[in-house]
């Protein structure tokens, strides 16, 4: 099993700082298969970002992902109010196919 | 648009069995694998298995493996899950989602199963 280890478990930041989250994996995972997903309280995840860095249709361009191998970021350039929640990586491999990060919950400072 | 709505909350009690449905539309129900995810209270995101709608061919956590069936009925565009021998740790939002790629892109709102004796 693929384990996913995302840090810092919790980011304190302001409006208009940059995010950096991090999503570490146990063994190397093939860029196609990593993703990033958004999620706010009482709301269902959102789909940020496929196949390491391509970003979801709607998805303000402020979001990047990169990586490879077993160490992939995303990055938030520039914090919006509405941009604080909890962030999942996610990746396909093998047994199971499909394994999510603990997550990473990005607070107000 | 893509929508998936999920049935209400469920309470059962320990060693029972809950089904929940997810109800598709605004795309063709055959052409995309709908997966289950689940989060406890307060915790990550946990996924469990999938079902192809076009097939009803299935695949399952090991986690699960023996517990959980996953079933589509294409007259309606609707896929089940159904989970048995429910223990107070399976607590949790129950999810529904598309599959798009090696990801899932869009989600339904969820289903609360409240196992309590």
């Amino acid at each position: 099993e693929i384990v996913l280890t995302q840090s810092p478990g919790t980011l304190s930041l302001s409006p208009g700082e940059r995010a950096t989250l991090s999503c570490r994996a146990s063994q190397s995972v093939d860029s196609r298969y990593l993703a990033w997903y958004q999620q706010k309280p009482g709301q269902a995840p959102r789909l940020l970002i496929s196949g390491t860095s391509s970003r979801s249709t709607g998805v303000p361009d402020r979001f990047s992902g990169s990586g490879s191998g077993t160490d992939f970021t995303l990055t938030i350039s520039r914090l919006e109010p509405e941009d604080f929640a909890v962030y999942y990586c996610q990746q396909y491999g093998s047994s199971p196919p499909y394994t999510f990060g603990q997550g990473t919950k990005l607070e107000i400072k | 648009q893509v929508q998936l709505v999920q049935s209400g909350p469920e309470v059962k009690k320990p060693g029972a069995s809950v089904k929940v449905s997810c109800k598709a539309s605004g795309y063709l129900f055959t052409d995309k694998f709908i997966h289950w995810v689940r989060q406890a209270p307060g915790q990550g995101l946990e996924w469990m298995g999938w079902v192809n709608p076009h097939t009803g061919d299935t695949e399952y956590s090991q986690r699960f493996q023996g517990r959980v069936t996953m079933t589509r009925d294409t007259s309606v565009s609707t896929a089940y899950m159904e989970l048995s021998r429910l223990g107070s740790d399976d607590t949790a939002l129950y999810h529904c989602a598309t599959q798009s790629w090696w990801c899932f892109d869009h989600w339904g709102q969820g289903s609360l199963v409240t196992v309590s004796s």
